[in-house]
């Protein structure tokens, strides 16, 4: 149980145009999901926490106009790249922590596989 | 600072020799402590994890952890490892023992040499 899922795995864009990027929990609900960053040899970033229903909370430093976050259901939130250029280019990891699960399932965060954004 | 701490970048262990993959945390509390192991190119895998209770905690494919709060450190442990654990490991909190976003260290690599 508690699977995540992500689409697409991996994406090639040219510049200036915007990709989305899905995120559902196949098996759980979720009322927060997390959206991280990483780059290569480097560690996960936190973005930003997407909240069922509500608006997204940013982190600093992350535009929240170029990432946009909508978390229209209680298992998909997506995570919408706007113009994308090549400094965008990156790893894009979601998480989920099931509601259904009691309290330990519900502190314990499960991963996506990962979605491999390249812009050209 | 608050801070997850992962001293070693890189290690090379033998196939069949014992690991230990270090981490330090830097929290006013105790966190959530989870590790999390990625093979390349792919999502991340839930090791083990430590909330409260028996401060050595048995996770999946044969890693355990022992957390000691004198210490502030939970590190990673398997007696003998196998080439496909070869990946990279990361050590995370949660800082507000909530649910929240986890916090990473910044990883240790693992190699395996036969």
């Amino acid at each position: 149980g508690a699977v995540v899922s992500q689409h697409p795995s991996r994406v090639i864009c040219k510049s200036g145009t915007s990709v989305k990027i899905e995120c559902r929990s196949l098996d759980f609900q979720a009322t927060t999901m997390f959206w991280y960053r990483q780059f290569p040899k480097q560690s996960l970033m936190l973005m930003a926490t997407s909240n069922e229903g509500s608006k997204a909370t940013y982190e600093q430093g992350v535009e929240k106009d170029k990432f946009l976050i909508n978390h229209a259901s209680l298992t998909l939130s997506t995570l919408t790249v706007t113009s994308a250029h090549p400094e965008d280019s990156s790893f894009y990891i979601c998480s989920a922590n099931p509601l259904s699960l009691g309290l330990a399932g519900r502190e314990t965060q499960y991963f996506g596989p990962g979605t491999r954004l390249l812009v050209l | 600072a608050q801070s997850v701490t992962q001293p070693d970048i890189h290690i090379t262990v033998s196939e069949g020799a014992s690991l230990e993959l270090r981490c330090n945390y830097s929290y006013g509390a105790t966190p959530y402590l989870f590790w999390y192991v990625q093979s390349p190119g792919q999502g991340l895998q839930l090791l083990l994890k430590y909330f409260s209770g028996d401060t050595l905690v048995q996770g999946i494919k044969g890693f355990e952890a022992e957390f000691k709060r004198s210490q502030s450190s939970f590190n990673l442990r398997k007696p003998s490892v196998h080439w496909s654990d070869a990946a990279e490991y990361f050590c995370a909190v949660d800082p507000n023992q909530a649910g929240t976003a986890l916090i990473f260290g910044k990883g240790t690599t693992l190699s395996v040499s036969s």
